[in-house]
């Protein structure tokens, strides 16, 4: 059974700091992975895609890696801005043919100004 | 373009009840997916639309039932509403279901209060 851990669960920074969230999961066995925001009670707004194949994609001031073999995505925010405060998830992808995502706990992060 | 749309957008039920939840998709995108996400975890996937046709099922009690009408759009159906049902219910869509093109995009999900 997959399952999708992100470090830290909460994150405090000042403004203009870099900061890099964590996404592990356990079967390496993915189609790809995407990388979301949550703002409170909201839904979800889709950040990164990368494919399985793929090393890394950028978004801005965003970037996300995949290490297929070890289990393991960062997503890489540059230059952290008050408005970057939200929830961050990771999702996973298993099924060649579906759309079942497996998804982390999320990462809560507040940038202060 | 319009994105992903859910209705209702909140709303309050009592245990036993039953509710419907109704999304439509992005224009053009055949397939819809449902997740239900509690306080403070990640999204749980329960049902799978594409072409009409159900294509995934997630660990969920046959209470939850869905469907897929033909231009696309799709309701989610909960009976005898419990307590643990409280939660965002997350609508999804994509172009078609192979990872190549299969990014997700959601709505901004319907807040279910069961008391």
């Amino acid at each position: 059974k997959q399952e999708v851990t992100q470090i830290p669960a909460a994150l405090s920074v000042p403004e203009g700091e870099n900061l890099v969230l964590n996404c592990s999961f356990t079967d390496s066995a993915i189609y790809n992975l995407q990388w979301f925001r949550q703002d409170p009670g909201k839904g979800l707004t889709s950040l990164l895609l990368i494919q399985s194949s793929q090393r890394e994609q950028t978004s801005g001031r965003l970037n996300a890696s995949l290490d297929k073999s070890s289990g393991r995505s960062t997503l890489y925010i540059a230059a952290s801005q008050p408005g970057d405060s939200a929830t961050y998830l990771c999702a996973v992808r298993m099924e060649e043919y579906g759309n079942k995502l497996v998804f982390g706990a999320g990462t809560i992060l507040r940038v202060k100004s | 373009d319009a994105g992903v749309t859910q209705s209702p957008t909140h709303l309050i039920k009592t245990r036993g009840q039953q509710v419907t939840l109704r999304c439509s998709p992005i224009s053009g995108h055949k397939s819809v997916s449902w997740y239900q996400q509690v306080l403070g975890q990640g999204p749980q996937f329960i049902f799978q639309y594409y072409e009409k046709e159900e294509r995934g099922r997630g660990n969920f009690p046959d209470r939850f039932s869905a469907r897929q009408f033909p231009n696309y759009s799709s309701e989610l159906n909960v009976n005898a509403l419990l307590l643990g049902d409280s939660a965002l219910y997350l609508c999804a869509s994509s172009l078609f279901l192979t990872p190549n093109t299969g990014e997700l995009f959601f709505g901004e999900g319907s807040r279910l209060t069961v008391l």
